[in-house]
């Protein structure tokens, strides 16, 4: 089975900008998260999707967006670029069962940098 | 809400010893999982090992066994016989049963020595 895939894997935007990531998950899979990680911050939890409606929400401003596709391809859009927005943005997909009854497996990343 | 801490920042270990790293986390809820994940330098998140708070057995993945202490809500993670491509991030997260989020640890670097 093909692992979960992100695209673009390198993003280069100026502030102000909006940007679109993308998120394929393992096939089968119905679930997935967004996370964004920086060396302040860490590993933070974005938004997860399930069946094309959003069921968890982090603390992030509205700036952050997403959304599922019937496919379960997910997208994640931020928009008004500041510069603390350059982080790796990692996506997670799962089976979709409610809870922790299933592990997250991770796409390999989304470098943005923001300048 | 539920806290994840991973005081150890950075760790080294002779390749072919035996290494722990520790992680300790807090939640009033009795329903929920453990994991530890691995980040090699091509930020790749990949899991080691998961642990269901419902069981008392440790878990084991090779090389890689977990000792889950739920009253002192500790979750260390034992690497025997280190690799060199053991080299990464390591990171300690939890999820409700319930809930979907994953909630990490600030993580830790363990270097393996040839």
């Amino acid at each position: 089975k093909a692992g979960v895939t992100q695209t673009p894997r390198y993003l280069i935007k100026t502030r102000g900008q909006q940007v679109t990531l993308s998120c394929s998950p393992i096939s089968g899979h119905r679930s997935v998260s967004w996370y964004q990680q920086t060396p302040g911050q860490g590993l933070q939890f974005l938004f997860e999707y399930f069946s094309e409606t959003q069921r968890n929400k982090g603390n992030f401003p509205g700036r952050f967006s997403g959304r599922q596709f019937s496919n379960s391809r997910s997208e994640m859009n931020v928009s008004t670029l500041e510069l603390g927005d350059s982080a790796l943005y990692l996506c997670a997909s799962s089976l979709g069962g409610t809870g922790g009854q299933e592990t997250q497996y991770f796409g390999p990343g989304t470098r943005l940098l923001v300048l | 809400a539920q806290t994840v801490t991973q005081s150890q920042p950075e760790m080294s270990v002779q390749e072919a010893e035996t290494v722990t790293l520790s992680c300790t986390y807090d939640t009033s809820e009795s329903n929920y999982y453990l994991f530890w994940y691995k980040q090699p330098p091509s930020r790749q998140m990949i899991l080691v090992i998961r642990q269901e708070a419902y069981k008392q057995q440790n878990a084991t993945e090779n090389r890689f066994s977990v000792n889950f202490q739920k009253a002192a809500k500790s979750f260390s993670l034992k690497i025997s016989d280190s690799q060199l491509g053991d080299t990464a991030m390591y990171f300690c997260a939890f999820m409700l049963g319930a809930n979907s989020k994953l909630t990490f640890g600030k993580g830790i670097t363990l270097s393996v020595r040839p």
